[in-house]
């Protein structure tokens, strides 16, 4: 079945530092999202991006969907604590039925250090 | 209440139990969606319900049983589970398929098969 590679798969970095974290398919997706998940809770959606090349930001928070769109990217800017948790891509394949069923990539661990 | 809520949070059954995961979605929503995450896992998509129809069951055993009465609750029976069936069980709404694949999830429920 198709799959996402997402990485990496943890990061343990500085509080303040700049996060950067990845998703790749070898096929083309119409849709990215990229959700976050707390310990005991399910994800979060925090950004939607619809169109290849789209750059959309939600607070310290700025993801892209990849020209070729067979990629997305997450950044985070100045990490805070509250940062910490998983980090989720998902992608809607181009050649899918419109069953809305969506792919997920394996996910990134994020530790920050006070 | 509002987005998607699921009852119980955490459920501990034994192998010959019968139980029931409960689902409802306060977002106006026409599609609905179980997930297992299991540890080191991907998120596993287990059935999609469109509009009050399933229109994906993704090979899922028959232990496993869902139920869609109406567009805004969702479902899941349990039967004779098995322990590797332990898992976080989450489930999901979006506005529709073949319309936005923005997929809003509840907080999970966490099931332990003894």
């Amino acid at each position: 079945g198709q799959q996402l590679n997402q990485s990496p798969q943890s990061m343990f970095i500085q509080e303040g530092e700049d996060v950067s974290m990845n998703c790749t398919s070898s096929s083309i997706f119409n849709t990215w999202l990229w959700y976050k998940q707390d310990p005991g809770e399910g994800p979060v959606l925090l950004i939607a991006l619809y169109k290849a090349g789209e750059l959309t930001s939600n607070g310290r928070l700025t993801a892209q969907f990849g020209i070729t769109r067979k990629d997305s990217f997450l950044n985070i800017s100045a990490s805070i604590p509250s940062d910490v948790g998983i980090y989720f891509c998902a992608g809607h394949p181009w050649d899918s039925s419109n069953t809305g069923k969506l792919i997920f990539g394996q996910g990134t661990t994020l530790q920050v250090k006070p | 209440e509002t987005g998607v809520t699921q009852t119980p949070r955490h459920l501990v059954m034994g192998m010959t139990n019968k139980k029931s995961l409960k689902c409802e979605q306060h977002l106006g929503h026409n599609a609905m969606y179980w997930y297992k995450q299991s540890a080191k896992k991907p998120l596993e998509l287990m059935f999609v319900y469109s509009l009050e129809e399933r229109v994906e069951n993704n090979s899922v055993p028959s232990r496993f049983s869902p139920e869609c009465p109406n567009s805004s609750h969702l479902f899941l029976h349990l039967h004779t589970l098995q322990p590797e069936d332990s898992a976080l069980y989450l489930c999901a709404s979006s506005p529709g398929t073949g319309s936005s694949y923005e997929q809003y999830f509840g907080p999970g429920t966490r099931l332990t098969v003894t």
